[in-house]
């Protein structure tokens, strides 16, 4: 089955304590990228990658890292999480940035 | 500065009518507009796409128009049904860079 895999679902951490969210597709999509969704600001896009060792930022880049060494895979780190960071992400990949999206089921990360 | 603007926070419709979405757009190098349908605790799903170079596309039920001189699009949705009670994000790119932006998103609900 076609799919987008994240993990964890949900993570509760403290402030300044890395994290690591994971992101799988195995779908050979070029082109992957992470979102945050927050109440009122609707889905925005943190960082994107066109292929492996090409990632790029989106628009809310700040604080957090990513790697895309093989094609399937693409983390998030957040190298010193802070409460501001307490959101839903999304994980997405698609052919390339002008087809549709194939979306994880999110990850709901809580730091406190 | 918000370059894909879905001003409607909620929409209520009679099932059985037609429901209208409304998405603008600042950005006059955005080529490709999609529709994301998202229900609680799931990632967005794919609902229908329009290139630039169309004014209308059709799937069943669901149409998009784009106004490239107002750039403006909506998405009509004919009969609206109970399960298209959903948020849908309006989302743009371009050929100048790969980022792909989303609108705050619109709350349907389609009343019994």
């Amino acid at each position: 089955e076609a799919q987008v895999t994240q993990n964890p679902r949900y993570l509760i951490t403290v402030t300044g304590k890395k994290l690591t969210v994971t992101c799988s597709q195995n779908m050979n999509h070029e082109y992957m990228s992470w979102y945050r969704q927050d109440p009122g600001l609707g889905l925005r896009q943190i960082y994107y990658s066109m292929n492996v060792e090409v990632t790029d930022k989106g628009d809310v880049p700040e604080g957090y890292k990513v790697s895309r060494k093989e094609k399937r895979n693409f983390p998030l780190i957040l190298e010193s999480p802070s409460p501001n960071q307490t959101s839903l992400y999304f994980c997405a990949s698609s052919f390339n940035s002008n087809s549709p999206l194939h979306f994880g089921n999110g990850t709901r990360l809580t730091v406190t | 500065d918000q370059q894909v603007k879905q001003n409607s926070p909620s929409l209520s419709v009679q099932e059985g009518r037609i429901s209208i979405l409304n998405c603008d757009y600042t950005n006059s190098m955005f080529d490709y507009f999609l529709w994301y349908k998202k229900y609680p605790a799931e990632g967005p799903t794919f609902l229908i796409s329009i290139s630039s170079i169309k004014d209308k596309n059709e799937d069943g039920r669901f149409t998009v128009f784009l106004n490239k001189s107002a750039k403006h699009l909506s998405l009509h949705i004919v009969p609206s049904q109970p399960g298209d009670s959903a948020v849908y994000f309006c989302a743009a790119s371009g050929w100048r860079d790969d980022k792909i932006i989303f609108g705050k998103g619109t709350r349907l609900h389609i009343l019994p």
